[in-house]
């Protein structure tokens, strides 16, 4: 069975230039995750979507952060513009419904902002 | 304010040994507890949950031990092998609340 597959792997560009990080969830799952793990504040959730819908963004730092999931099988999160704080590994996850079933991870993007 | 931490960064035990990884938590509604287990360049997989109207859940080699009065859940690898070298999360929830997870701890096992 196919996982969760997060595109680039890897992704290194300048401060200013636009961002676009892709997920695509496990078949059947209802609920995606995107979360950023830093060093200093380790794996935190950014948004969360169920059935296509953003139930919580509350985690999203700014304005300058954006995710949309267009349909059940799609999901990005943008960074417009870019800055260096904003290096991390982003990981895309998904879950059959909500918290209550265990998520399962991509292997994440590695961002680099120069 | 961390709710979830994981005192220690790292631990290094000897293979066939026990591995005992610690997690404390400060939020009381949390109820539902969740290891993850992370490999180098691989996304966290899930190993093992407990609800908080237990306080042991054993699955194969691994067990959680959750103690609500001390807001304290560990992860015990019994016996440890090379492979379960990794970086080690301790994640908590409350109701459908989201999950908040722990900065990890590495373990190494030494053949």
């Amino acid at each position: 069975d196919a996982g969760v597959i997060q595109s680039p792997r890897h992704e290194v560009t300048e401060m200013g230039q636009e961002v676009t990080l892709r997920c695509k969830p496990i078949s059947g799952h209802n609920s995606l995750f995107w979360y950023r793990q830093t060093m200093m504040r380790g794996l935190e959730l950014l948004i969360y979507f169920n059935n296509n819908v953003p139930i919580d963004d509350s985690g999203m730092p700014e304005d300058r952060f954006s995710a949309k999931m267009p349909n059940a099988s799609f999901s990005t999160l943008k960074i417009q513009p870019s800055e260096p704080r904003d290096s991390a590994v982003y990981f895309c996850a998904s879950s059959i419904q909500g918290w209550n079933q265990p998520q399962h991870f991509g292997d994440g993007t590695r961002l680099s902002i120069l | 304010d961390q709710q979830v931490k994981q005192n220690s960064p790292s631990l290094s035990v000897q293979e066939g040994r026990i591995s005992i990884l610690n997690c404390d938590y400060t939020n009381s509604m949390f109820d539902y507890f969740l290891w993850y287990k992370k490999y180098p360049a691989e996304g966290p997989t899930f190993l093992i949950s407990i609800s908080s109207i237990k306080d042991k859940n054993e699955d194969g080699r691994f067990t959680v031990f959750l103690n609500k009065s001390a807001k304290h859940l560990s992860l015990h690898i019994v016996p440890s092998q090379p492979g379960d070298s990794a970086v080690y999360f301790c994640a908590a929830r409350g109701g459908s609340e989201k999950l908040v997870f722990g900065k990890g701890t590495k373990l190494t096992v030494n053949p």
